[in-house]
Formats: structure tokens, C-alpha cells, sequence
């Protein structure tokens, strides 16, 4: 199971957000985090944890390790506006948060 | 590129089969994912399939019910839906995943890196 923080959020441009997901048991490295804009397919942002997709910008940075997990977003722009969710990938069935949604002030 | 079609309005209890088609990579070095999302909630993993379609894993809430297949002749993914739920309701998503098989089982550690832009099934009588 896993625990994202918070549900939602509401930021200016230009500040730094964090949103935190949180394993019940340890997967090692294998988290990923996607992107998903209103009506819009989901887009992978960050795999193995901290790896950033390619394409995507280096304002998003993705770490930890074991059962916590954090998505940083180091200076909000107007396009970030989506629900964000984390997934693990270690064991069957495989499961995502509950998404955060990012709204700018 | 990933197209998914077949979505539909189904009666509970009814039948359904979703396709994906896939093109713009090879289709048979890579596993497949079935994604969904209900009206107004969040992600749902619902299956996945080695590259060579022997081994399949599902989620809980379509075990028994749900049937994951391709044809890397046809580079087309499948999804059959059998005794569907008012529940099952959602825009389902093909999704290539990044990662390996082994002997034993499949390992997609690294992602879902591309995405179609889903189907919509609506369970209702």
C-alpha cells in the first residue's frame, strides 16, 4: 500500500513543492511517479526513485529509499497544474498512491 | 503510439474486449500494462503481460474475471472483461512498461513510459 501526502496542494509559481509517498513495506528503490493533466494520458516523470525520464524537466527531482519516497518540484510553473502519483513496482499487485493534486495559487 | 479501442456501454454481468495497437517501437521486446481510471478517482493498475505473453499478473479486484493477451504478430494488446461490475467503470489505458523477464517472472521495475490516451467502459443497466 501506498500513502501519498497531501491529497492536494495549492502553490505559487516560483515556490518549491514536496509531496511525500510512503511504502507499508520496504521496495527498495523501485518507485515511479507520473504526471497527469486533465485529460491527458499519465506521463512517467521519474523511475527507480530519482532516475528523470527523458524529456522531462530537471525541476523535478525524485528521492529516497525503502518506504519513503518524495517528489520535488524545486520551482512551480504555471504548466505543472495535475494530479501527481506515485507507484511502486517491486511486488504483484503492483499499486499507485492516491495522487496529490497541484493547483497554482 | 498506442491506440486503444473497444470501449463501450456494457449491461453488469456483460462482456467486453478491449484492444491496443501498438506501433512506433518493437512491440515484442517489451511487457504490457492495463491501466484504469474511474470517473473521478485515481490510478488503478489492473494487469500485465510478458513480452511473449506466458506470463500474466493481475489485480485483485479483476482476478478471475479479466484476461490479459497479445499478438505480437499483429502488435495488438487485449484486454477481455467478463462478468463486469458497475465498479469496472473507467477510461482504461495500454501502457508500455520498461523492465525485464526472467525464467521465473517479470520484473517491470522502471515505469510505464508510454501511454495511449485510453478507452472509456461504462458499466450500466
Amino acid at each position: 500500500q501506498l500513502t501519498q501526502s497531501p491529497s492536494s496542494l495549492s502553490a505559487s509559481v516560483g515556490d518549491r513543492v514536496t509531496i511525500t509517498c510512503r511504502a507499508s513495506q520496504a521496495i527498495s528503490n523501485y518507485l515511479a511517479w507520473y504526471q497527469v493533466k486533465p485529460g491527458k494520458a499519465p506521463n512517467l516523470l521519474i523511475f527507480a526513485a530519482s532516475t528523470l525520464q527523458s524529456g522531462v524537466p530537471s525541476r523535478f527531482r525524485g528521492s529516497g529509499s525503502g518506504t519513503d519516497f518524495t517528489l520535488t518540484i524545486s520551482s512551480l510553473q504555471p504548466e505543472d497544474l495535475a494530479t501527481y502519483y506515485c507507484q511502486q513496482l517491486d511486488r504483484y499487485p503492483l499499486t499507485f498512491g492516491g495522487g496529490t493534486k497541484v493547483e497554482i495559487k | 503510439l498506442l491506440v486503444e479501442s473497444g470501449g463501450a456501454v456494457v449491461q453488469p454481468g456483460g462482456s467486453l474486449r478491449l484492444s491496443c495497437a501498438a506501433s512506433g517501437f518493437t512491440f515484442d521486446d517489451y511487457m504490457m500494462h492495463w491501466v484504469r481510471q474511474g470517473p473521478g478517482k485515481g490510478l488503478e493498475w489492473v494487469s500485465l503481460i510478458s513480452w511473449d505473453g506466458t506470463k500474466t499478473y493481475y489485480a485483485d479486484s479483476v482476478k478471475g474475471r479479466f484476461s490479459i493477451s497479445r499478438d505480437n504478430t499483429r502488435n495488438s494488446l487485449s484486454l477481455q472483461m467478463n462478468s463486469l461490475r458497475t465498479e469496472d467503470t473507467a477510461l482504461y489505458f495500454c501502457a508500455k512498461a520498461s523492465g525485464y523477464c526472467t525464467g521465473a517472472s517479470c520484473y517491470p521495475y522502471y515505469g510505464l513510459d508510454v501511454w495511449g490516451q485510453g478507452t472509456t467502459v461504462t458499466v450500466s443497466s
